[in-house]
């Protein structure tokens, strides 16, 4: 079966990292998707891996070992407006649907 | 704006009533996948459409569902009999092609009374 875990609720000050982490077992893999999704709101996309590194993109970073099975978000400088839902997403085959983790609600404090 | 686009953003309905959704993907976007989210959940896929074969559904949806995309554009999901355990957000989404990003629209949030 597809199974993706992810913490479901962290806290962090705001100017903090925080690291969000995913681990995934699928019968395939085609890579991994971070999206961010306010309350009401659509996810919007925030960073895709498909090979094994780091991947930089501003404030936001997000890791993948596809051996461990593993994922993480890091967010630096948190700022008030990036309390939200992160989900981890899996392509466990190319062309299909993508598997979501519950996604994990970060709540950023002054 | 050239985003996914879905109609109506909120629907209430009675049990027992049928209600249908509308999505409008991205401007020759050839997939087409609806989601469906629940308070607390990540979304759950439903069903996808290579332009307007559907090539695929989940288990989740039951035969009270009935998804469509005649055309190869706008794509409609019809509930049928509505129950209580259908209120949720129903997301749909699009890609370009195969293995692409998929960028989601807005949703519409269905409560079923």
């Amino acid at each position: 079966g597809q199974n993706i875990d992810q913490p479901t609720e962290m806290t962090a000050t705001e100017g903090a990292i925080v690291q969000i982490n995913c681990t995934y077992q699928t019968s395939g893999f085609n890579g991994l998707f971070w999206y961010q999704q306010h309350a009401g709101e659509a996810p919007t996309f925030l960073s895709y891996n498909v090979l094994d590194g780091l991947e930089e993109k501003g404030r936001f970073s997000s890791f993948l070992s596809r051996s461990k099975g593993y994922s993480y978000l890091l967010l630096k400088e948190l700022q008030m407006k990036d309390s939200a839902s992160y989900l981890c997403a899996v392509s466990h085959e190319a062309g299909t649907a993508l598997i979501f983790g519950k996604g994990t609600t970060l709540s950023v404090s002054s | 704006d050239t985003g996914v686009s879905q109609d109506p953003r909120h629907k209430i309905t009675k049990r027992g009533q049928n209600v249908t959704f509308r999505c409008d993907p991205i401007s020759e976007h050839n997939r087409l996948y609806w989601y469906r989210q629940t308070l607390g959940q990540g979304p759950e896929f439903l069903t996808y459409f290579q332009n307007e074969a559907q090539l695929e559904k989940s288990r989740l949806l039951s035969d009270r569902f009935s998804a469509e995309r005649p055309k190869g554009s706008f794509s409609t999901l019809e509930i049928q009999r509505t129950e209580q355990g259908d209120s949720a957000m129903y997301l749909c989404a699009s890609s370009l092609e195969t293995g692409s990003l998929p960028y989601f629209g807005a949703g519409t949030r269905l409560s079923v009374l």
